[in-house]
């Protein structure tokens, strides 16, 4: 079967850094997603890697690992409105297979 | 348009009742998807349209649930004899040919069965 793992729910401190993991058992691979929920919102794209390495923007960063089938989100300088649900999506053969979430908690 | 757009945002209806959600994705977006929402939940893959084809429809939960996408554009979903388990977010996203995968949302029906 198709599986993306993800922590249920995190919580961190305004100001400081996160990372969100996400591991992978896919039949196919054609790049990872990670895309932010607001509450009663619907998901924006966030990144996007499909090689190995770090992808940096701005405060956030994603990284892939294909041999390990793990990706993380960083998070820096986290401010309160990061308080949100982060969703890890793999394509697999060309559909998209999303992960549950994780809710980040930020507290002051 | 600007970006998707979605109605109705609420629907509340009973349980047997037939309801259509309409999808109006961005202007020049070939591919629309479905998915489906529960609360707290992940995304759930119902459908997705290539043009007005719909090369994948392995979501659909059951024979009660269809889609049509007319003109390349504007996309229904149908849910017929709604039942309880039916209550969710029903979102909607599109994206370009050449970037299949960066997917932009509408901001959702919220479907209640009563």
């Amino acid at each position: 079967g198709q599986n993306i793992d993800q922590p249920t729910e995190m919580t961190a401190t305004e100001g400081a850094i996160v990372q969100i993991n996400c591991t992978y058992q896919t039949s196919g691979f054609n790049g990872l997603f990670w895309y932010q929920q607001h509450a009663g919102e619907a998901p924006t794209f966030l990144s996007y890697n499909v090689l190995d390495g770090l992808e940096e923007k701005g405060r956030f960063s994603s990284f892939l690992s294909r041999s390990k089938g793990y990706s993380y989100l960083l998070l820096k300088e986290l401010q309160m409105k990061d308080s949100a649900s982060y969703l890890c999506a793999v394509n697999s053969n060309y559909q998209l297979i999303w992960g549950a979430g994780t809710k980040l908690i930020i507290k002051p | 348009g600007a970006g998707v757009s979605q109605s109705p945002s609420n629907k509340v209806t009973e349980k047997g009742k037939d309801v259509e959600l309409r999808c109006d994705p961005i202007s020049g977006h070939t591919a629309l998807y479905w998915y489906r929402q529960s609360l707290g939940q992940g995304l759930e893959f119902l459908i997705y349209f290539q043009g007005n084809s719909a090369p994948d429809k392995s979501g659909l939960p059951s024979d009660r649930f269809s889609a049509e996408r007319t003109g390349g554009s504007v996309s229904t979903l149908t849910i017929q004899r709604t039942q309880q388990e039916d209550s969710a977010v029903y979102l909607c996203a599109s994206s370009r040919r050449q970037d299949p995968d960066k997917l932009f949302f509408g901001s959702g029906t919220q479907l209640s069965v009563l």
